[in-house]
């Protein structure tokens, strides 16, 4: 089977740097991605990581550590369009994404 | 170049009836992957389909089927709706298994039984 979990909410300063993690444990893996998807929206894809170690794209990263099942995904220089939900998913065999429920991040003045 | 197309946006079903939701990948993309959004959850894989054969197939009951065209569009059936099949189902598409790539999703179909 598969388990992700992530906070369901979270809330954070205009300006400010927010670090959103997940951990899995699911049979097989080849991935983890990192979706933003805004209120009445499709998802949109952020990241993508298969090994350990950090990526780095504009203000956000990405990290994975798959000994420990763990990943977070790092907003810097955080701004209002940033409010939205992000979606952990995990690439189990070669075909199916799961997804865990999202954390929804509210960003405040 | 269009993104991926879903058809239709917004629907009413009533409970027993049947659904078909349509979607277009991206021109190129030759793999569809259907989801199942629940409000206030993330999305729920349903069906991945590449050269017009199952890939991949979620936890959904037999109620759920679909299908790929020649052309690489796809169709998600409903038969026999539930109330707890109100959701938004989204299409997504890339350009073939496994998913090393982006997933390119669709503004999805929302579907609403009552």
């Amino acid at each position: 089977g598969q388990n992700i979990d992530q906070p369901t909410e979270m809330t954070a300063t205009e300006g400010a740097i927010v670090q959103i993690n997940c951990t899995y444990q699911t049979s097989g893996f080849n991935g983890l991605f990192w979706y933003q998807q805004h209120a009445g929206e499709a998802p949109t894809f952020l990241s993508y990581n298969v090994l350990d170690g950090l990526e780095e794209k504009g203000r956000f990263s990405s990290f994975l550590s798959r000994s420990k099942g763990y990943s977070y995904l790092l907003l810097k220089e955080l701004q209002m369009k940033d409010s939205a939900s992000y979606l952990c998913a995990v690439l189990a065999g070669a075909n199916n994404l799961f997804f865990g429920t999202g954390t929804r991040l509210t960003v405040i003045p | 170049d269009a993104g991926v197309t879903q058809s239709p946006t917004h629907l009413i079903k009533t409970r027993g009836q049947h659904v078909t939701l349509r979607c277009s990948p991206i021109s190129g993309h030759k793999s569809v992957s259907w989801y199942q959004q629940v409000l206030g959850q993330g999305p729920q894989f349903i069906f991945q389909y590449y050269e017009k054969e199952e890939r991949g197939r979620g936890n959904f009951p037999d109620r759920f089927s679909a299908r790929q065209f020649p052309n690489y569009s796809s169709e998600l059936n409903v038969n026999a709706l539930l109330l707890g099949d109100s959701a938004l189902y989204l299409c997504a598409s890339n350009r073939e298994p496994p998913n090393t790539g982006e997933l390119f999703f669709g503004e999805g179909s929302r579907l609403t039984v009552l």
